[in-house]
């Protein structure tokens, strides 16, 4: 069974400009989540889509956002990037039924100069 | 804020001996606790959980304790292998309808040979 899969895995932006990450989920899973992990911070929740529907967004500003298509393949984009914005991204996916147990794959790292 | 609290960055045992990563929450709406493991390069895996409506569970070598009393959770390793050697992030989730989880910012933990 294929894990999920994240593209690209590293990624270099500059100042002002904007991102778009990829994650195919697992084979039946309906859930993708989105978390945001750099040092100081730790894991940070980004947003959930289950069905195509952002079910659920963490605390990030709106040049954050992400979309689920029918196949349950994610995508999240970030606008204007900010050096802060240097960070990897965690994508999960899950069955949805609010279990918490996620399968994560192996992170999109960006770095932003 | 941090809601989920890992005091310990770093944690170092004996092969063979136990280990014990500790964890606090301040968010009475928590009710599923979880721990996750992560090697270097890869993304976090699931290792145990636990609902609030108990106090212990045991996975094999793992067990995870609850006191809600003192919001605080704790994971037991017996005993510990080099193979252990990892990051372990605490996380929490509410009741919501969505995959939401809320992590520590991890301890490394290192089982000497």
């Amino acid at each position: 069974k294929a894990g999920v899969t994240q593209t690209p895995r590293y990624l270099i932006k500059t100042r002002g400009q904007q991102v778009t990450l990829s994650c195919s989920p697992i084979s039946g899973h309906r859930s993708v989540s989105w978390y945001q992990q750099t040092p100081g911070q730790g894991l940070q929740f980004l947003f959930e889509y289950f069905s195509e529907t952002q079910r659920n967004k963490g605390n990030f500003p709106g040049r954050f956002s992400g979309r689920q298509f029918s196949n349950s393949r994610s995508e999240m984009n970030v606008s204007t990037l900010e050096l802060g914005d240097s960070a990897l991204y965690l994508c999960a996916s899950s069955l949805g039924i609010n279990t918490g147990e996620l399968f994560f794959g192996e992170g999109s790292r960006l770095t932003v100069l | 804020d941090q809601q989920v609290k890992q005091n310990s960055p770093s944690l170092s045992v004996q092969e063979g001996r136990i280990s014990i990563l500790n964890c606090d929450y301040t968010n009475s709406m928590f009710d599923y606790f979880l721990w996750y493991k992560k090697y270097p390069a890869e993304g976090p895996t699931f290792l145990i959980s636990i609902s609030s409506i108990k106090d212990k569970n045991e996975d094999g070598r793992f067990t995870v304790f609850l006191n809600k009393s003192a919001k605080h959770l704790s994971l037991h390793i017996v005993p510990s292998q080099p193979g252990d050697s990892a990051v372990y992030f605490c996380a929490a989730s509410a009741q919501g309808g969505s995959e939401k989880l809320v992590f520590g910012k991890g301890t490394k933990l290192t089982v000497n040979p």
